[in-house]
């Protein structure tokens, strides 16, 4: 079974300042881990994805994330947050199903950046 | 590269009428996944083809809702009869192969009055 648990649900931040979206996941495998962008009527877009390899992830537009397997934990972050990072984020862990491979999603953080 | 098509972009019917979403994978891609998204929550498994073969339906209410992949390609989900909980955004998304990260379309909103 896997699970992963996004403990905010808003943030708001103000342009220029840090951000941190916190994610934490549950698996009964070495997980795969990914976050997720969804603009207002826009498609998921691929931020990072961690897969074993280093536990600090660089992703795009600025955005890394730390693989912590003593706290289960995967937490987004960025230095200086851009109006354009406005968006909802999504904190996902990838597992096999049956004879696929499953994502499960959180439910979410929505980021507010403000001047 | 094109990424994932879906079309239509936005569905509004009654409830127990019928209606089909249609998805264009990236070009090779081997595994296509369709997702409900419900308004405030992620989004969750349907279904997940490998070529034209289902690889997990588990996830799939089977009694109302149908998804075929016939030539390996593209992929058509089917809802009959619509519910009013089926409103949802329905994502389409291709890997190359399975276990590989996935891309996503723009998705197809429905509305079901």
């Amino acid at each position: 079974a896997q699970s992963v648990t996004q403990l905010d649900s808003h943030v708001s931040v103000s342009e220029g300042t840090p951000v941190l979206l916190r994610c934490n996941y549950s698996s009964s495998y070495s997980p795969s881990l990914f976050w997720y962008v969804q603009h207002p009527n826009k498609g998921l877009q691929l931020l990072l994805k961690y897969t074993s390899a280093a536990t600090l992830v660089k992703g795009i537009n600025g955005f890394e994330a730390e693989f912590k397997k003593s706290e289960t934990s995967f937490h987004l972050t960025k230095p200086s947050a851009h109006m354009s990072d406005a968006a909802e984020y999504f904190c996902v862990v990838s597992g096999p199903t049956g004879g696929g491979n499953k994502l499960t999603f959180g439910t979410g953080t929505q980021l507010k950046v403000e001047l | 590269e094109a990424g994932v098509a879906q079309s239509p972009r936005y569905k509004i019917i009654e409830k127990r009428q019928s209606v089909a979403f249609w998805c264009n994978p990236i070009s090779g891609h081997a595994t296509l996944y369709w997702y409900q998204q419900i308004l405030g929550q992620g989004p969750k498994l349907l279904i997940q083809f490998q070529n034209n073969g289902v690889v997990d339906d588990s996830q799939l209410p089977k009694d109302r809702f149908s998804a075929e992949r016939l030539k390996g390609v593209d992929s058509t989900l089917k809802i009959q009869p619509a519910k009013l909980e089926d409103s949802a955004v329905y994502l389409c998304a291709s890997s190359p192969r399975l276990a590989e990260t996935q891309y996503f379309g723009p998705g197809t909103r429905l509305l079901v009055l």
